[in-house]
């Protein structure tokens, strides 16, 4: 099955500076990638994803990359705010030669702290 | 409103005690899925069910059933629940078969088993 790998588990980051998370996958068939954002406690919602038919997708401040060569990807956020603050998580999804797909394999996840 | 509901949001438990997680959606979603959350280990997806009557394994199936009867409902059983099942218990649900679309979780049911 799938395995992602997301580094680091925690991210310290001074307030309008950038953060970068990263995951690499192991399945080569995965062709979804989502990123999503919890707070503590709560459920996790989705951010932002991306597809294998394009290497980088926008939406504001938050972007995500994707090398299927290499098999990573990475959620930047620029101009960093307090609210920002919270454990973000990645997955990967495949999608295999029968149309059959295998759900969803998250990473360990990033706590992400923003210091004012 | 759309929403995916989950009963109970909390739970004590003894061992071997049967228990049923309920999740509901009314997004008519193809897609469900179960993932347990414990500190440090993420989202593991447990079971998961492409339409009614399909089902299939996640990464951590051992111990729980599933059953896909109506689109709506997607319960998650613990026929003997041991301590170690003891974790944050999240539903999901997206449009289409393959989960490769937005999943929507539901609010948690923390479950401790003594």
């Amino acid at each position: 099955g799938e395995n992602v790998e997301q580094h680091p588990s925690t991210l310290s980051v001074q307030e309008g500076d950038s953060a970068v998370i990263k995951c690499t996958y192991s399945d080569s068939a995965s062709n979804y990638f989502p990123w999503y954002k919890q707070e503590l406690g709560k459920r996790p919602q989705l951010i932002i994803d991306i597809r294998s038919n394009v290497g980088e997708k926008k939406d504001q401040r938050i972007a995500v990359t994707l090398n299927k060569t290499a098999k990573h990807f990475s959620l930047h956020i620029t101009e960093t705010q307090p609210e920002d603050s919270d454990v973000y998580f990645c997955a990967a999804s495949p999608m295999y030669s029968g149309g059959g797909a295998d759900g969803l394999t998250f990473g360990k996840g990033t706590h992400l702290i923003i210091q004012p | 409103e759309a929403q995916v509901t989950q009963n109970p949001r909390y739970l004590i438990t003894v061992t071997g005690k049967k228990l049923t997680v309920t999740c509901s959606q009314n997004m008519n979603h193809e897609y469900m899925s179960w993932y347990r959350q414990d500190p440090g280990l993420g989202l593991r997806q447990i079971y998961y069910s492409m339409n009614v009557e399909v089902t299939d394994k996640g990464d951590v199936p051992e111990g729980y059933k599933v059953s896909r009867k109506e689109k709506r409902n997607f319960p998650l059983i613990l026929e003997s629940p041991s301590p170690n099942q003891t974790s944050l218990y999240f539903c999901a649900s997206s449009l289409g078969s393959g989960g490769q679309e937005t999943q929507y979780f539901g609010p948690g049911t923390r479950l401790l088993v003594l």
